[in-house]
C-alpha cells in the first residue's frame, strides 16, 4: 500500500517562533500534495495544494506568507508555520496523490501543533 | 453542501447492529467520492470509493450508495464492531482527471457500544 509519513507527530513551540512539518511519500512519487487543518471535532479544511516544482495554490483565507509550503521533490513537501501564535494551534494533516485519473489521496498521521 | 466548521453529529449503535452514515455533497460536477475513517489523533484512513457512473459499491462489511440526483452518499457498515468507533468523512473530489482535490464533508462520529 501507499504510505505517507508526517513528522513530527506532535510539536510544542513558543509564540513567535516558526515550525516546520514534513510530509513524505515513502513508497510512491507524489505529484500532488495537500495540506489540511483540523480543529477539534471538526472536519478537515483544505489549506493548500502543491505540485512538485511549482508554487502552492492556497485556499481563500489562508495566508501564504504565514503558511509556507515547499514541494521540492516528488516525495517531500513541507509546511512551515511562521511566527506562530496560539490560534495556530491545530491538527495539521498532509495528503499525497500518486497522479493519474481519479487516484485516491493517501493521508499522513497528522501533526498536533500547540503554540504556547 | 456540507457546513465545514460545525461540530460533528453523532451516531450511537449497539455492537452487531448495522450502521448507516449519511453525507451530502455540494458540487454536482464531482464524480469521484471516498469515505474515510479517522480515529482520534490520527489521519484519515481510506475505506471505500465510488465513481459517479455507479450507484452502489460493496467492500468488506461496507457498502457505499450514491444518489447523484440529490447529491447524497451513504456508508453502510454491517455488523458494527467496537473497533469501528471513529469519525467518518465523505470526500468529494472536485476538479477533473489528475487535478482532483479531495474536499471533506462535515463528518459523523460513530460510537459503538459493546
Amino acid at each position: 500500500g501507499a504510505v505517507v509519513s508526517q513528522h513530527p507527530s506532535r510539536v510544542i513551540c513558543k509564540s513567535g517562533t516558526s515550525v516546520k512539518i514534513e510530509c513524505r511519500s515513502l513508497d510512491f512519487q507524489a505529484t500532488t500534495m495537500f495540506w489540511y487543518r483540523q480543529f477539534p471535532k471538526q472536519s478537515l479544511m483544505l489549506m493548500a495544494t502543491s505540485n512538485e516544482g511549482s508554487k502552492a495554490t492556497y485556499e481563500q483565507g489562508v495566508e501564504k506568507d504565514k503558511f509556507l509550503i515547499n514541494h521540492a521533490s516528488l516525495t517531500l513537501s513541507t509546511l512551515t508555520v511562521t511566527s506562530a501564535h496560539p490560534e495556530d494551534s491545530s491538527f495539521y494533516i498532509c495528503s499525497a496523490r500518486k497522479g493519474g485519473l481519479g487516484t485516491e489521496a493517501f493521508f499522513g498521521q497528522g501533526t498536533r501543533l500547540t503554540v504556547v | 453542501g456540507e457546513s465545514v466548521g460545525l461540530h460533528l453529529p453523532t451516531l450511537s449503535v449497539q455492537e452487531g447492529d448495522n450502521s448507516i452514515i449519511n453525507c451530502a455533497y455540494s458540487n454536482s460536477a464531482s464524480d469521484y467520492f471516498i469515505w474515510y475513517k479517522q480515529e482520534s489523533g490520527k489521519g484519515p484512513q481510506f475505506i471505500i470509493d465510488i465513481r459517479s457512473n455507479m450507484d452502489k459499491r460493496q467492500g468488506q462489511r461496507v457498502t457505499v450508495l450514491l444518489n447523484k440526483t440529490v447529491k447524497h452518499l451513504s456508508l453502510q457498515i454491517a455488523a458494527t464492531q467496537p473497533g469501528d468507533s471513529a469519525v467518518y468523512f465523505c470526500a468529494e473530489n472536485i476538479g477533473s482527471g489528475g487535478s482532483y482535490i479531495p474536499t471533506f464533508g462535515r463528518g459523523t462520529s460513530l460510537i459503538v457500544h459493546p
